[in-house]
């Protein structure tokens, strides 16, 4: 079964800097997805970014980009120029065609001022 | 990106009463609905599938007597929590999916229950 692996429980980051929340994911599939997911206090889930696994180019919007690692199975996020609003759990996931959608553990990002 | 409408948004209830919770898809015809539960501090865990005109599947753990879904039409999708209890205490979230969501994969905005 397919998993997706995030070992940074909790990650913090001074305002304006940069930070990387890691992921690695399992899977024999070669077409599928990867996704960052925002979750702030309000719960939402928030679609951060999403990267095809056919597409060698790294996703990428606005402050947010990705580091697609296909080989190595892993897919981090890279958030630039913090801001307080980025505070939130950061989930992970990964999905292949006509299948399931699977998450993460997930990452509490805290952002100090 | 696609417009998920959820409600209730929070929905408090006596032990032995059921809830019922919709979810809307609201700008695309959703064939299928994922409905994920997600407990303090822990991810999103999917609870069952339904499909429009059809039974739901549930994963594994999910009782499909306690957790109705009904699915009747391309834009509404509904889960009843029958004879809730204390422990069904948590966070219900809704995911439509079908043509036009072009794998964005977008999630309605949750319903927070609690049982006392």
């Amino acid at each position: 079964a397919q998993t997706v692996t995030q070992s940074q429980p909790e990650m913090s980051v001074q305002e304006a800097e940069t930070v990387t929340l890691s992921c690695t994911y399992d899977t024999s599939e070669s077409d599928y997805y990867l996704f960052w997911y925002k979750q702030p206090p309000s719960r939402q889930m928030i679609l951060v970014i999403r990267q095809e696994a056919y597409k060698q180019q790294n996703a990428t919007e606005n402050r947010f980009s990705v580091n697609f690692q296909k080989a190595a199975k892993s897919f981090s996020l890279k958030i630039s120029d913090s801001q307080l609003g980025d505070a939130a759990m950061y989930f992970c996931a990964y999905k292949a065609r006509a299948q399931k959608l699977v998450f993460g553990q997930g990452t509490r990002l805290t952002i100090n001022p | 990106g696609a417009v998920v409408s959820q409600h209730p948004s929070r929905v408090i209830c006596k032990s032995g009463t059921s809830v019922k919770i919709e979810c809307r898809s609201l700008d695309f015809q959703a064939t299928t609905m994922f409905w994920y539960r997600q407990f303090p501090k822990q991810s999103l865990m999917l609870m069952a599938t339904s499909n429009e005109g059809s039974k739901a599947t549930y994963e594994q753990g999910v009782e499909k007597d306690k957790f109705l879904i009904n699915h009747a039409s391309l834009t509404l999708s509904t889960l009843t929590v029958t004879s809730a209890h204390p422990e069904d205490s948590s966070f219900y979230i809704c995911r439509p999916g079908g043509m036009g969501t072009n794998e964005k994969l977008f999630f309605g905005s949750g319903t927070q229950l609690s049982v006392l």
